[in-house]
């Protein structure tokens, strides 16, 4: 357990649905990330919340849209998915300006993209 | 950040120490070393960090060298469960606080 939960652990949709990934962390952290990492490639970084305001988004297509509503809870909002969007999805959690932050990560979400 | 270079896999046998190589020939002074493991369908699972002295804890211990161009994790005991894929990873602060960039990192598989 890494105090950083995601849910659904595995989710099917079609290219016209609409879906959300939901990460929770109980760590007090208040920097949060997206990653995506498909089969074969590493880990890509995909947005950066700093005290709930985004601070990166790497280049990310508009059919991925986050939300920070507060510190410890983010969101990918996901609408009309391409086929090669199918990843997993990886939360992580840090504590800025400590000097030497470590990313906690959650288990993922397995995302299929029909 | 400065980039890192891996072996894509390397095998331990079980009980045995396996050492874990990387190479950051660019690294900039003020850049720690930090390392990364990634068991099948988890997230990463952060092990140690450094900057310039060998550090140790119950998971692994890192050694740095001298010129800091290159480390080696090691973990003295191997077991089926330490079984993954390893990142090593040399972080730089921006802005926008910690941005770990991860390569493709070396699968260690541990063999009973």
């Amino acid at each position: 357990e890494t105090g950083v939960t995601q849910t659904p652990r595995h989710l099917v949709m079609g290219m016209t649905n609409k879906k959300s990934l939901k990460c929770e962390q109980h760590l007090g952290h208040n920097a949060m990330y997206w990653y995506k990492q498909s089969a074969k490639k590493p880990l890509e970084l995909m947005f950066v919340y700093n005290f709930k305001e985004q601070t990166e988004n790497n280049s990310v297509p508009s059919r991925f849209s986050p939300e920070c509503p507060n510190s410890s809870h983010l969101f990918l909002h996901l609408h009309t998915l391409q086929p090669e969007d199918s990843a997993l999805y990886l939360c992580a959690s840090s504590q800025p300006g400590t000097g030497d932050e470590k990313l906690f990560f959650g288990s993922g979400t397995q995302l299929s993209v029909l | 950040d400065a980039k890192t270079t891996q072996p894509t896999s390397m095998d331990c046998a079980e009980g045995r120490a396996a050492n874990l190589p990387c190479n950051h020939s660019t690294i900039s002074g003020n850049e720690y070393v930090y390392w990364y493991r990634q068991i099948h369908s988890q997230g990463p699972q952060y092990i140690i960090h450094g900057l310039k002295n060998n550090e140790t804890n119950e998971m692994a211990s890192l050694i740095i060298t001298e010129d800091r161009k290159s480390s080696t994790l090691i973990l003295p005991h191997a077991t089926l469960r330490d079984t993954a894929v390893y990142y090593c990873i040399v972080r730089a602060l921006n802005n926008a606080g910690n941005m770990l960039t991860f390569g493709g990192g070396t699968r260690l598989m541990v063999k009973p």
